[in-house]
């Protein structure tokens, strides 16, 4: 059964500083991977889709990277920004449906 | 502009009785999802469908129903046999299973009085 863990599970950072979140999963076997942001109270946004032939994918300001084999991805934050504050989630998708970790709660102060 | 819209955007039932939450999308997408979200719990599915007239349970269908008549809708009814239905419920949907990006409502919250 595939299980995501997502560490570490709070993170608060001053403004300007580049971060990494982290997600990892137990079974290499999947279709995609794909990271989303959750403002409190409000539905999810997809950030970064990476397939499972990827090793990573760039918008903007975030990077994620997968590392299949190793059954890791992470999100690289670069110059952080109060907007940022937000949860973030990592989700795998394969044979076993789509299977969310239980986020990283991000606070970037001013 | 094209999306997901739940409604409503917050419920409140008394314990016993059945409530439907509403999920429409306007992406031509052929799967949809219905999923739990607790406090310090990740997302956990109820049920989804890839096609209409079609649907599968989830990890956590019990309780709950669903219907798939038309493309663009996909309710879900909380009965009273779920024993604990106090929570957030998020509606999702993607062209099709393993072909990427999901797309989420803006979430509706049951509070069971």
């Amino acid at each position: 059964k595939q299980e995501v863990t997502q560490i570490p599970a709070a993170l608060s950072v001053p403004e300007g500083e580049n971060l990494v979140l982290n997600c990892s999963f137990t079974d290499s076997a999947i279709y995609n991977l794909q990271w989303f942001r959750q403002d409190p109270g409000k539905g999810l946004t997809s950030l970064l889709l990476i397939q499972s032939s990827q090793r990573e994918q760039t918008s903007g300001r975030l990077n994620a990277s997968l590392d299949k084999s190793s059954g890791r991805s992470t999100l690289y934050i670069a110059a952080s920004q109060p907007g940022d504050s937000a949860t973030y989630l990592c989700a795998v998708e394969g044979f076993q449906k789509l299977v969310f970790g239980t986020g990283t709660r991000l606070l970037v102060s001013p | 502009d094209g999306g997901i819209t739940q409604s409503p955007k917050y419920l409140f039932r008394k314990e016993g009785q059945n409530v439907t939450l509403s999920c429409e999308q306007n992406l031509n997408h052929d799967a949809m999802y219905w999923y739990r979200q607790d406090p310090g719990q990740g997302l956990r599915l109820i049920y989804y469908s890839q096609i209409v007239n079609d649907f599968q349970k989830g990890d956590i269908a019990e309780g709950y129903s669903v219907s798939r008549e038309k493309k663009e809708s996909f309710p879900l009814t909380v009965t009273s046999a779920q024993k604990n239905p106090t929570a957030f419920y998020l509606c999702a949907s993607a062209r099709g299973r393993g072909t990427g990006e999901l797309f989420f409502g803006e979430g509706s919250r049951l509070t069971v009085l």
